[in-house]
């Protein structure tokens, strides 16, 4: 059973501090690495990408992934009340046209 | 480029009716997935097309069916509700599902079972 699995939270962090949230996955045949923000009542948004071991920039966001260890993290720097979500972490192996979904980590970010 | 649009929006049936939900990917997409999110099971795939074709298909009862047509556009079906079926179901599009994949998602249509 090919598994992604996240803290579900909720994370609190203080405006301005830097949010770090985990993904750990279980097939190591794992290709692609997707996060996505999903505000309360709306559906999924894609941020962040990352196919290469390594870090990812993007604005405020980075995306590390380390696939000896298969985990894959999301940083969110100068933390905004906007940023309070839920992230989803993806993985796909691309063998099998479906992308595993961990269950989501709530994000708080406190003024 | 417009989004992924998904219609209708809201519905609600009663128990034993069916119900078609219908997906138009982004432009140029020929890749649509389709999950039901439930607050308690988060997201579960149901089943992926591509060019027509359902490569893959999740853990879910006969009832939940679907298709694509030849535009890309899908639709989605469930026969003989049961008051379970209440969820969120969204579609996402993908350029072609490979490695890459990419989904991108509509607003959802929500359903409510009575």
């Amino acid at each position: 059973q090919k598994e992604v699995e996240q803290n579900s939270g909720p994370l609190s962090v203080p405006e301005g501090a830097i949010a770090s949230l985990n993904c750990t996955y279980s097939d190591r045949g794992s290709q692609s690495f997707f996060w996505y923000r999903q505000y309360s009542g709306k559906s999924p948004e894609l941020i962040m990408f990352i196919y290469s071991n390594g870090d990812k920039e993007d604005g405020r966001f980075t995306a590390q992934l380390n696939k000896a260890s298969q985990y894959v993290s999301l940083l969110i720097r100068d933390s905004q009340p906007s940023d309070s979500a839920t992230y989803l972490c993806a993985v796909n192996e691309d063998s099998n046209y479906q992308l595993i979904w961990g269950a989501g980590t709530k994000l708080i970010i406190k003024p | 480029k417009a989004g992924v649009t998904q219609t209708p929006r809201y519905l609600i049936k009663t128990r034993g009716q069916q119900v078609t939900l219908s997906c138009s990917p982004i432009s140029g997409h020929r890749s649509v997935s389709w999950y039901q999110q439930t607050p308690g099971q988060g997201l579960q795939f149901l089943f992926e097309y591509f060019s027509e074709t359902q490569r893959n298909k999740g853990n879910f009862p006969g009832r939940f069916s679907g298709r694509q047509f030849s535009n890309s556009r899908s639709e989605m079906n469930v026969s003989t509700l049961e008051l379970g079926d209440s969820a969120l179901y969204l579609c996402a599009s993908s350029v072609s599902g490979g490695t890459h994949y990419e989904q991108y998602f509509g607003p959802g249509t929500r359903l409510t079972v009575t």
